[in-house]
């Protein structure tokens, strides 16, 4: 299993402005991902985030919108850059301990409504 | 692209009836998990599913996996209050793609 700390919880961000969310995992994993879920929908998948290499992105984001960094097997982060009131959302960062397509472990999420 | 639906959208039971959701997907799966997410928390992982017809329980949860492995259910028994929350399927393809369908919220009025 893994347990999943995300943060911020909430945030309130000015238009323009970026923020990085930090997920830390309390045990090394295989795979992390970053996933996108608005208030009653279902979860969209950002990116995944490899360890010592440049994230591999869905279709429909871009790198230059939503650098990640993952330096380590425990750790990685998501900074939503120049954010827009389109950017509000739930933010969720995910870990698979174990093959590519296993089970998955959530974060708690990190809420972030753009004025 | 790959997708998987999900039904239904929504369900409100009254405690002690039962409940299922549905999850079909066009071509053939590699496996399916199953996930709940209640009001305000994060999705957390019920089961897998890989084999052709498989069926599998957790006390009255029952989880299936078509003949075809196209298509899957979550079946809830005698639903309780504690049942009230958002159920997500996640289909795996065998390319190693995973999407999540829709999701069925369920509401129980006691």
């Amino acid at each position: 299993s893994a347990v999943i700390s995300q943060k911020p919880s909430r945030d309130i961000c000015q238009r323009g402005t970026s923020l990085t969310i930090q997920c830390q995992v309390d045990s090394q994993v295989t795979m992390m991902f970053w996933y996108r879920q608005q208030p009653g929908q279902s979860l969209t998948l950002i990116a995944t985030a490899n360890q010592g290499s440049e994230a591999t992105y869905e279709s429909g984001f871009v790198i230059d919108k939503f650098p990640i960094s993952r330096p380590n097997l425990t750790f990685s982060t998501l900074t939503v850059s120049n954010m827009s009131p389109e950017d509000s959302s739930i933010y969720l960062c995910s870990a698979s301990p174990g093959a590519y397509t296993g089970e998955l472990f959530f974060g708690e999420g990190s809420r972030l409504t753009v004025l | 692209g790959q997708q998987v639906m999900q039904i239904p959208q929504y369900q409100h039971v009254q405690e002690g009836e039962d409940f299922t959701t549905y999850c079909n997907s066009s071509t053939t799966l590699s496996n399916i998990q199953w996930y709940k997410q209640r009001p305000g928390g994060h999705p957390v992982f019920l089961i897998q599913l890989v084999k052709s017809g498989e069926v599998k329980k957790q006390k009255r949860l029952t989880f299936q996996f078509g003949e075809a492995k196209k298509n899957s259910s979550l079946h809830i028994t005698a639903t309780q209050t504690t049942d009230v929350g958002t159920y997500f399927c996640a289909a795996v393809y065998n390319n190693n793609d995973m999407r999540f369908g829709a999701g069925t919220r369920l509401t129980v009025k006691p």
